[in-house]
């Protein structure tokens, strides 16, 4: 356990559906992350936050909404997804701001859009 | 922007055989991490070396950094089963602004 829990483990919607998607860190941690693992393809990272405040947004489709309330919650809020969305989302956070601090990795939801 | 990318994409390996990846980047870094990704899972950091730092050791792994040459390796000894997974290098820009994430080496380690 690394301390970053993700819920729910495997989501399948349709393309109509709206879900969210949650992450909690345990680590007293100051940023968090999304990223967006496909097959074959590099991690890419889909936002950023530190100290609440959204710092990166890597040019991510609107149906792709972040949401982080507190230091200990991310979440991501999804609506009209497409197919090609389908992919392992991992949410990660770091003690310091930025990228000169390890992430520490949560499990990951794996999404099916159909 | 820059972009680790990782070499070999896959390799096989008997168990109690050293296991080597490397790690080529574009720009000058802050630091270079490598991860550990078992199968649908998440990250595991494994080390985080400094642009100021040429190598660091963690149990069985090593890793070294040669900024000239802009790469870094990541050499597991005496592999076991248990070490099959994704390998992956994240490099930090100098700004410190962005980490960049390579597509990773396979590696599997036969019992």
């Amino acid at each position: 356990e690394t301390g970053v829990t993700q819920t729910p483990r495997h989501l399948v919607m349709g393309m109509t559906n709206k879900k969210s998607l949650k992450c909690e860190q345990h680590l007293g941690h100051n940023a968090m992350y999304w990223y967006k693992q496909s097959a074959k393809k590099p991690l890419e990272l889909m936002f950023v936050y530190s100290l609440e405040e959204r710092v990166e947004n890597n040019s991510v489709p609107s149906r792709f909404s972040p949401e982080c309330p507190n230091s200990s919650h991310l979440f991501l809020h999804l609506h009209t997804l497409q197919p090609e969305d389908s992919a392992l989302y991992l949410c990660a956070s770091s003690q310091g701001t930025f990228w000169t601090y390890e992430q520490y990795f949560g499990p990951g939801t794996r999404l099916t859009v159909t | 922007s820059q972009q680790g990318e990782e070499d070999p994409q896959a390799l096989s390996i008997q168990e109690g055989e050293n296991a080597t990846m490397n790690c080529s980047y574009k720009t000058s870094i802050n630091n270079l991490q490598w991860y550990r990704q078992n199968s649908g899972r998440g990250l595991v950091h494994l080390i985080l070396i400094r642009s100021n730092e040429r190598e660091k050791h963690s149990g069985r792994l090593r890793v070294t950094l040669d900024t000239s040459k802009k790469s870094s390796s990541l050499l597991i000894t005496a592999s076991r089963a248990a070490d099959t997974a994704s390998y992956f290098c994240a490099a930090s820009n100098n700004a410190g602004n962005m980490l960049t994430f390579g597509g990773g080496t396979r590696l599997m380690v036969k019992p």
